[in-house]
């Protein structure tokens, strides 16, 4: 069972937009920055969201919020390329330090 | 543009011990702290291991802490880890990853496959 809790799958059409959700508590989410990672096809993950900013060749159409303990990532005019797996993680301070990921959502774009 | 090349990997039996190296190329290697990060066959991305662009601290997973040790070399731009009493469960990709303590991970390697088999 992973530390941060995602969705297991979502879909959306074309153009629409769709937001994936990452839960936490307050030793991870609540205390850091979130990233989101894409995996395309089994292949090595990249980052999309750094915190609430855009790495450098992420499209404008992905979006991150956070509140809480919970965070979210927005993908606003889907398109085909973007389906894949979406990872969210952080860093965890109870016990020992050490970075926890959520189980991944498969995002389908029907 | 940032380039990370791990190398080292393979199959070993349950027991064994190998060591992965990571290259990396296109930024200021010793300025950031760097991780591995693995992924089990079907399975989520776990964290492993961080060390800090001076190597002046380590950190672990509690799955791996006491057979992995993390180490890098800046005047080589290389990230290793050495990986003792290797178990079925440590079976993955391996990739090779930027990232500061308490930040999200930047950039990810290529990966390369560990294989832990009798």
């Amino acid at each position: 069972q992973s530390a941060l809790t995602q969705e297991a799958s979502v879909s959306g059409t074309v153009g629409q937009k769709v937001t994936l959700s990452c839960t936490g508590n307050s030793n991870n989410i609540g205390s850091y920055a979130v990233g989101w990672y894409q995996q395309i096809s089994h292949g090595a993950p990249k980052t999309v969201m750094f915190g609430n900013s855009l790495p450098s060749g992420i499209p404008d159409r992905f979006s991150a919020s956070k509140s809480g303990t919970s965070a979210s990532l927005t993908i606003s005019g889907l398109q085909p390329e973007d389906e894949g797996v979406y990872y969210c993680s952080t860093w965890d301070n109870s016990l020992s330090a050490h970075v926890v990921f959520g189980g991944g959502t498969k995002l389908t774009v029907l | 543009e940032v380039q990370l090349l791990e190398s080292g990997g393979g199959s070993v039996q349950p027991g064994g011990s190998l060591t992965l190296s990571c290259e990396a190329s296109g930024f200021r290697f010793s300025s950031y702290a760097m991780n591995w990060v693995r992924q089990a066959p079907g399975k989520g991305l776990e964290w492993v291991s961080g060390i800090t662009g001076s190597a002046d601290s380590t950190y672990y997973a509690d799955s791996v802490r006491g057979r992995f040790t993390i180490s890098r070399d800046n005047s080589k731009n290389t990230l290793n880890v050495h990986m003792i009493t290797l178990r079925a469960e440590d079976t993955a990709i391996y990739y090779c990853v930027v990232g500061e303590k308490w930040e999200p991970f930047d950039y990810w390697g290529q990966g390369i496959q560990v294989t832990v088999s009798s």
